[in-house]
This record gives C-alpha cells, structure tokens and sequence, in this order.
C-alpha cells in the first residue's frame, strides 16, 4: 500500500508559540490531504481537508485561524497550530487519498505546557 | 448526512477463535466505499479491508472478511484465528470516493485473551 509520513511524532511546546506538522505522500501524489485530531480512547475528528493550490476547507468549528493548513505540493500539507494553548494538546493524524482507498500518517503527540 | 455506526464499544475473544464485529451506515449515494481500519497501541491507523459497494462479492483478506449487506446497510468485519497482535481498536469508515473525507464509526476495541 501506499505510505504517508508525518513530522514529528512527538513535539512539546511552550503556551503561545507555534508548532508545524508535515504530512508527505512517499510514492503518490495526494491533491487532497486531510488532518484529523484524536482525543484519548475516540475517534478522528476531521479538522480540514488540503487542497493543493487552493485554501483548505475547515469542519465547522475549526478555528481556521488557529490551524493553518498549506499544501503546496502535491505530496506535503503542512498543519500549524499557532499560539498554541494547553487545550490544544493531542494527537494530530493526516491521511492522503489514492482514489479508492485513504493512507494514514502515523500521527503527531503534540504537548502544550 | 452520512452515518457510521459502531455498537460494540469492546469485545473479546479467545486466541485462535473467530470473532465479527459489527458496522451499519447510512447513506443515500449509490456507490461508495466502505472501509475497516485497525488501531493498535502505536496509534497508526492501518487499512484491513476496503469494499466497494458495487461489488457484490464480500472482501477478503488472508484471516479478515466482510459481510457486506448493502441493502440493510450492514458491514461487519470477521477476523479468523485470531491472534494477539489483532487487538487493537478497529474502526468502520464510509466514503464516496477514497481520496473524499471519510465518515468514522465510533470504533470497537478488540481484546485478545491469550
């Protein structure tokens, strides 16, 4: 199957600085890329889909603000969580689409002190 | 809207045995694709089995089947001989197309009693 990366898997941050997460298509090119966020024990909750050349989509109450998404190639999307609160902290997880069947990133732990 | 529903939060079987869990969906497209992933500790989420819905042959893979009933809108997932490295939380996902947002169930965490 195909293989989609994400960068970093762990990263702890301090209150009100910045984080980026990459997700990259290894062997496919992906003109859609989605971020989900997973609380402990649930399941993924779509934040956005990326579209490669154009604006994302955010899920309603998504702070677009907050999660900036760029997808300027056809195999990266970058998820930012700018001035990042504790509230933010879980695990971010990107997947990316052949046009059956979606590939998922291992995922990113991220930790808000 | 299209819906996903899981209802075994947990289940458990014995090592070697068979077990099925269950997925029903709601959805007034025609064609779609109807997907199990599995989650284990690692969090990864890895693809079981993905069906299209106009095939009416139930997917297999190795120890993993479906059973498909596309007019009750039913997709449970059979894993035979199961073994330890089975557990993990298994979730059912709907989408029209593979590279379109995919709606997830609720997920089942899959026990393995050695």
């Amino acid at each position: 199957g195909a293989v989609v990366s994400q960068h970093p898997s762990r990263v702890i941050c301090k209150s009100g600085t910045s984080v980026k997460i990459e997700c990259r298509s290894l062997d496919f090119q992906a003109t859609t890329m989605f971020w989900y966020r997973q609380f402990p024990k649930k399941s993924l909750m779509l934040m956005a889909t990326s579209n490669e050349g154009s604006k994302a989509t955010y899920e309603q109450g998504v702070e677009k603000d907050k999660f900036l998404i760029n997808h300027a190639s056809l195999t990266l999307s970058t998820l930012t969580v700018t001035s990042a609160h504790p509230e933010d902290s879980s695990f971010y997880i990107c997947s990316a689409g052949t046009t059956d069947t979606q590939y998922f990133g291992p995922g990113t732990r991220l930790t808000v002190l | 809207a299209q819906t996903v529903t899981q209802s075994q939060p947990e289940m458990s079987v014995q090592e070697a045995e068979t077990v099925t869990l269950s997925c029903t969906y709601d959805t007034s497209e025609s064609d779609y694709y109807l997907f199990w992933y599995k989650q284990p500790p690692s969090r990864q989420m890895i693809l079981v089995i993905r069906q299209e819905a106009y095939k009416q042959q139930n997917a297999t893979e190795n120890r993993f089947s479906v059973n498909f009933q596309k007019a009750a809108k039913s997709f449970s997932l059979k894993i035979s001989d199961s073994q330890l490295g089975d557990a993990a939380m298994y979730f059912c996902a709907y989408g029209v197309f593979g590279n379109e947002k995919l709606t997830f169930g609720t997920g089942t965490r899959l026990t393995i009693i050695p």
